[in-house]
């Protein structure tokens, strides 16, 4: 059973550049989180999803970030442009139905806005 | 505003010890509060979670336990072996059962040595 999958794995790009992170929720979860860790602010919500419907984007930084939930298998954060501040470990997370079950995280990804 | 503290930041330990993880939270009004181990590199897993009208939740070696009333949470693990090291992050959800977020703590690292 493959877990959560985000792509690239490691991103390092110039500042002003655009950066599409990815990632695949798990096969039949309905609701898919956007964190952001830094070794200052810990691990933020940024924003989340349930079933592709935006729920909660108070946590994302400002207009430069954008999220998108085409369908129940994919979504995508983007930034643009990038700042030197924007650098941190992005992680997504899913988890299925109603509740509390509990949040699977992928592996995230290492983005270094030179 | 919910804020969620761990202390200590870090810990090490000798294998065999018992020792306890320590969390508090500014606002008693959550709806539940998590337990994750985070392995450099990796995700988050979780590890328990505690509903807001529990005492304490326990798994194998691990037991947490919750006073809503006083903000604070403990993470107690027995007889703790090398592969216990990583870093143990609280997190509170607030809000509803479908609708809440997680606030997370800055965790704690623990190293436990053979």
């Amino acid at each position: 059973d493959a877990g959560v999958i985000q792509s690239p794995r490691h991103e390092v790009t110039e500042m002003g550049q655009e950066v599409t992170l990815r990632c695949k929720p798990i096969s039949g979860h309905n609701s898919l989180f956007w964190y952001r860790q830094t070794m200052m602010r810990g691990l933020e919500l940024l924003i989340y999803f349930n079933n592709n419907v935006p729920i909660d984007d108070s946590g994302m930084p400002e207009d430069r970030f954008s999220a998108k939930m085409p369908n129940a298998s994919f979504s995508t954060l983007k930034i643009q442009p990038s700042e030197p501040r924007d650098s941190a470990v992005y992680f997504c997370a899913s988890t299925k139905g109603q509740g509390d079950p509990p949040q699977h995280f992928g592996d995230g990804t290492r983005l270094s806005i030179l | 505003k919910q804020e969620v503290t761990q202390i200590p930041a870090a810990l090490s330990v000798p294998e065999g010890e018992n020792l306890v993880l320590n969390c508090s939270f500014t606002d008693s009004a959550i709806y539940n509060l998590q337990w994750f181990r985070q392995d450099p590199g990796k995700g988050l897993t979780s590890l328990l979670l505690i509903q807001s009208s529990q005492r304490e939740q326990t798994s194998g070696r691990l037991n947490a336990s919750l006073d809503k009333s006083s903000g604070r949470s403990t993470l107690y693990i027995a007889a703790s072996q090398p592969g216990d090291s990583a870093t143990y992050l609280c997190a509170v959800k607030v809000g509803s059962s479908n609708t809440g977020k997680l606030i997370f703590g800055q965790g704690t690292t623990l190293q436990v040595k053979p």
